[in-house]
């Protein structure tokens, strides 16, 4: 199973723009990159999944260069609200294994 | 909207009582989950199902069995439960192919073991 490498937490503030990069240098050719979101005391919630290049739905966008060994979530002007865990998984449809994540920290 | 229904929200239990984890999806699902979350460890994988009778051993299954007598239903089991099983529990379901919509997980079940 690939390995991903997040930051362990990032700070932000309200209506900014933020990026989360992970890295899966050796990401399987059929992997699809996942990401999830967890708040405290709730089971972590699926946001956005991509293979390569550009991926929009109504909660983020997914940035997958063509090498596919990194990928960047973007959360516009985020709110007090999406102070949460942030998780990038490959998946195919396989088991989910999740690694630490980047706890994001939104400030007034 | 879709759901898994974990059975309870909290749970205390005595060190050595058999315990039972009940975990329902209604998406028809035919692979579930259950993780562990601990503080610093994240979120560990206990046992899986890919169908109704079939499980397989995660990365942290010692202490625990499953159950999947129907589909829709998933059981994690603490034969002997000791102080170590103190956690939180989520169980998750996904179809077999990729749906777009990733796993559905439950609000997880806060386990107490005195």
């Amino acid at each position: 199973l690939a390995k991903t490498t997040q930051p362990i937490s990032m700070d932000s503030y309200e209506g900014q723009e933020v990026n989360i990069t992970c890295s899966h240098n050796n990401i399987a050719t059929n992997d699809y990159i996942t990401w999830y979101q967890q708040f405290p005391s709730q089971g972590p919630r699926f946001i956005i999944q991509g293979y390569k290049t550009k991926v929009t739905n109504e909660v983020a966008s997914l940035f997958i260069p063509a090498d596919r060994k990194s990928s960047t979530l973007s959360l516009p002007r985020v709110s007090l609200s999406d102070t949460a865990v942030y998780y990038c998984l490959p998946y195919n449809t396989d088991k989910l294994i999740f690694g630490t994540g980047t706890r994001l920290q939104v400030f007034p | 909207d879709v759901k898994v229904t974990q059975s309870s929200r909290y749970l205390v239990k005595r060190t050595g009582e058999k315990v039972f984890l009940e975990c329902v999806q209604d998406m028809d699902h035919e692979n579930m989950f259950w993780y562990r979350q601990d503080p610093g460890l994240g979120l560990r994988l206990i046992y899986f199902s890919y169908d109704v009778k079939m499980k397989e051993k995660g990365d942290i299954p010692e202490g625990y069995s499953v159950s999947r007598e129907k589909k829709e239903r998933f059981s994690l089991i603490l034969e002997s439960a000791s102080t170590n099983q103190t956690s939180m529990y989520l169980c998750a379901s996904s179809p077999p192919y990729l749906s777009g919509y990733g796993y559905t997980f439950g609000s997880g079940t806060r386990l107490t073991v005195v």
